[in-house]
């Protein structure tokens, strides 16, 4: 079945300093990938998305490129700030004629001023 | 552009009783929408497909009578949660498809219940 594999966190970053979130996936044919963000007390937003190999999604200085030869959707972002403190979930869907999305456990994202 | 939105956001019930959440897709229509439960600090769990007009899926393990779901119309899903125990306090979170057959969703707010 397909599956998604974050990794643990939380991640601890001081404020401007480099953020990747590793992502990996394993899926029967060629699934979308997502990131989605969750803030304290509230739902999922979806932050960028990748629908085939090699297209890089990105947003708010976010980036993912959607690697199929690693099977990975790695986030990163240059600067981090302390409003990008959140729960990062990585996500598939598409595979195998499903639709309903596959997600990771979440990675929860601490920024310190 | 299309938002789903998930009601209440909070709330909290004696033990035994039952609760309704609501889930409305507002400027889409919503054929399908989807059940989540998420416990602190993990990810999302799929409870239930919710179809309009014909009974929901629901996945291996989740209880179909103590969980209702009904999707009555095509903006309009609900979650009863019946005979609540504490057991089942958690996060709750519907989501719908952009369109349908489509891998981009739309979430709800989530609902934070809590049974004492």
């Amino acid at each position: 079945g397909n599956s998604v594999t974050q990794m643990e966190g939380p991640v601890t970053l001081s404020e401007e300093a480099f953020l990747t979130i590793n992502c990996t996936y394993t899926a029967t044919g060629y699934p979308s990938l997502f990131w989605y963000v969750q803030y304290p007390g509230e739902g999922l937003q979806l932050l960028l998305k990748a629908t085939k190999a090699d297209d890089k999604g990105s947003n708010k200085g976010f980036e993912a490129t959607y690697r199929k030869e690693t099977t990975s959707f790695h986030l990163e972002k240059g600067s981090v700030q302390v409003s990008d403190s959140a729960v990062y979930f990585c996500a598939l869907s598409g595979s195998g004629g499903s639709y309903i999305p596959t997600f990771g456990r979440g990675t929860s994202l601490i920024v310190h001023p | 552009g299309a938002v789903v939105s998930q009601h209440p956001s909070w709330v909290i019930c004696k033990s035994g009783t039952s609760v309704k959440i609501e889930c409305r897709s507002l400027d889409f229509q919503a054929t399908t929408m989807f059940w989540y439960r998420q416990f602190p600090k993990q990810s999302l769990m799929l409870m239930a497909t919710s179809n309009e007009g014909s009974k929901a899926t629901y996945e291996q393990g989740v209880e179909k009578d103590k969980f209702l779901i009904n999707h009555a119309s095509l903006t309009l899903s609900t979650l009863t949660v019946t005979s609540a125990h504490p057991e089942d306090s958690s996060f709750y979170i519907c989501s719908a498809p952009k369109t349908l057959g489509t891998t981009e969703a739309f979430f709800g707010q989530g609902t934070r219940l809590t049974v004492v």
